[in-house]
């Protein structure tokens, strides 16, 4: 496709649930990030990818959170044990070699911990 | 650290009119880009406007234009002739050069009224 998408648009889930969350960046795209957007807030930083390889996963809140990229293209956020305060949108970004060549960021996926 | 202040949380202009949004940052680096973007209602961060703290001029983009005042840190956006469609979230945006971290502001909530 010609913009990154995410999948699901929308996740409810139950607290103690494991949840994936999926992210198709822009095809050739080598860098990608996943960031977390709280109600009210901005975006904040989870972890960044180029290639295969997370480059900076300072962001990730805790070892609840985790994110792969196995092939260097389609990356996935993986959320264990989910708590109330995870409820957010997550958002996926790519860019074509790294952040100052501009990110494209995708609609997100709404996560809602029930 | 750096950081993002916006201190509008929301905005109403009536249309046609030009609008500013407030943008302030700290950081002790000198090489930066600061980076505007819009959200509207269906979540995708749209980038509009790029600075890079080295840049001369100010950047403009069709009706986009930033207002960059480094020595007082700030970097305004401003819309020109503002549409209906111009309503949503506008979030500014700071990245440390050699990082790929975008480090995001509250956001202002700008509303167009017909």
């Amino acid at each position: 496709g010609a913009g990154v998408s995410q999948t699901p648009s929308n996740k409810v889930t139950e607290k103690g649930k494991y949840v994936e969350l999926r992210c198709d960046p822009i095809s050739g795209h080598t860098a990608l990030y996943w960031y977390r957007q709280s109600l009210g807030q901005g975006p904040e930083f989870l972890i960044y990818f180029q290639g295969t390889g997370a480059a900076d996963d300072s962001g990730l809140p805790n070892d609840r959170f985790f994110a792969v990229r196995p092939e260097g293209s389609v990356s996935t956020l993986k959320i264990q044990r989910t708590e109330r305060g995870d409820s957010a949108v997550y958002l996926c970004a790519s860019s074509p070699f790294g952040a100052n060549y501009g990110y494209t960021f995708g609609s997100g996926t709404r996560l809602t911990v029930v | 650290a750096q950081k993002i202040t916006q201190t509008q949380p929301g905005m109403f202009v009536q249309e046609k009119e030009a609008v500013t949004l407030d943008c302030t940052y700290d950081t002790s680096d000198q090489s930066y880009g600061l980076f505007w973007y819009k959200q509207p209602s269906s979540g995708e961060m749209i980038f509009l406007i790029y600075q890079g703290s080295y840049d001369e001029q100010n950047a403009t983009e069709g009706r986009y234009s930033l207002n960059f005042q480094k020595a007082r840190k700030s970097a305004n956006l401003v819309i020109s002739a503002s549409q209906l469609g111009d309503s949503a979230m506008y979030f500014c945006a700071m990245i440390l050069f050699g990082n790929e971290k975008l480090t995001f502001g509250t956001g202002t909530r700008l509303t167009i009224i017909p």
